[in-house]
């Protein structure tokens, strides 16, 4: 079974640049997350899909950052513009969907910003 | 809220000792507790899980045993070999099936 596919691996932008990545979800797979991972902490949830419907997007600065899932399947998470402080790995995660216990990463991108 | 706490730093231990890795967490109710792992250039892997108090988790020779009385989930291996070396991170359910994270702790086997 292909896990969860996340591209591209690394990006190093410029700040005020924008930049976006994509993930796809293991096939089935109903609730999709984007975690944010600052270097030297734990992932920290910025959004959270059930099909192509937003649950929690409490902790997303919506000011700078957007993401989408359309059709329910992939997903993009988009930043603009950059700041210093996102530098970051972003990760993306599914899971099987309500009452799923276990979520599936995928390796993450890490941005760099300068 | 919801949040998880490790032990602070790094751990660096020699192959074949034992290692434990301290997590307590707060939250409302009894969440499902969860040992996630990341080797260098890998994403997060599930490691091991306890969904209810007095639950033991294991995996690979790793076992944690959700305490509610001191809302802990401390992970211990009895004997650490040099392909354990990751970070490790403790993390609970809560909510609509979301994720808090510890900070993580680096574990660091030496031959």
């Amino acid at each position: 079974e292909a896990g969860v596919a996340q591209s591209p691996r690394y990006k190093i932008i410029e700040k005020r640049q924008s930049v976006a990545f994509w993930c796809n979800p293991i096939s089935g797979h109903a609730t999709l997350y984007w975690y944010q991972q600052i270097l030297g902490q734990g992932p920290k949830l910025l959004i959270q899909f059930q099909n192509n419907g937003v649950v929690d997007d409490s902790q997303l600065p919506k000011d700078r950052f957007s993401a989408e899932r359309l059709k329910g399947v992939d997903s993009t998470l988009k930043i603009q513009p950059a700041k210093l402080e996102d530098s970051a790995v972003y990760l993306c995660a599914s899971s099987l969907g309500v009452g799923a216990v276990e979520a599936f990463f995928g390796q993450g991108t890490r941005l760099t910003v300068v | 809220g919801n949040s998880v706490t490790q032990m602070e730093g790094p751990v660096t231990l020699s192959e074949e000792a034992f290692l434990t890795i301290n997590c307590t967490y707060t939250a409302t109710g009894y969440p499902s507790l969860f040992w996630y792992v990341q080797y260098p250039g890998e994403g997060l892997q599930l490691l091991l899980k306890a969904t209810k108090a007095d639950d033991k988790g294991s995996n690979k020779g790793f076992e944690a045993t959700y305490r509610k009385e001191t809302t802990s989930f401390h992970l211990e291996k009895g004997s650490v070999q040099v392909s354990d070396s990751a970070v490790y991170f403790c993390a609970l359910l809560y909510g609509n099936n979301r994720l808090a994270f510890g900070k993580g702790n680096q574990v660091v086997v030496i031959p």
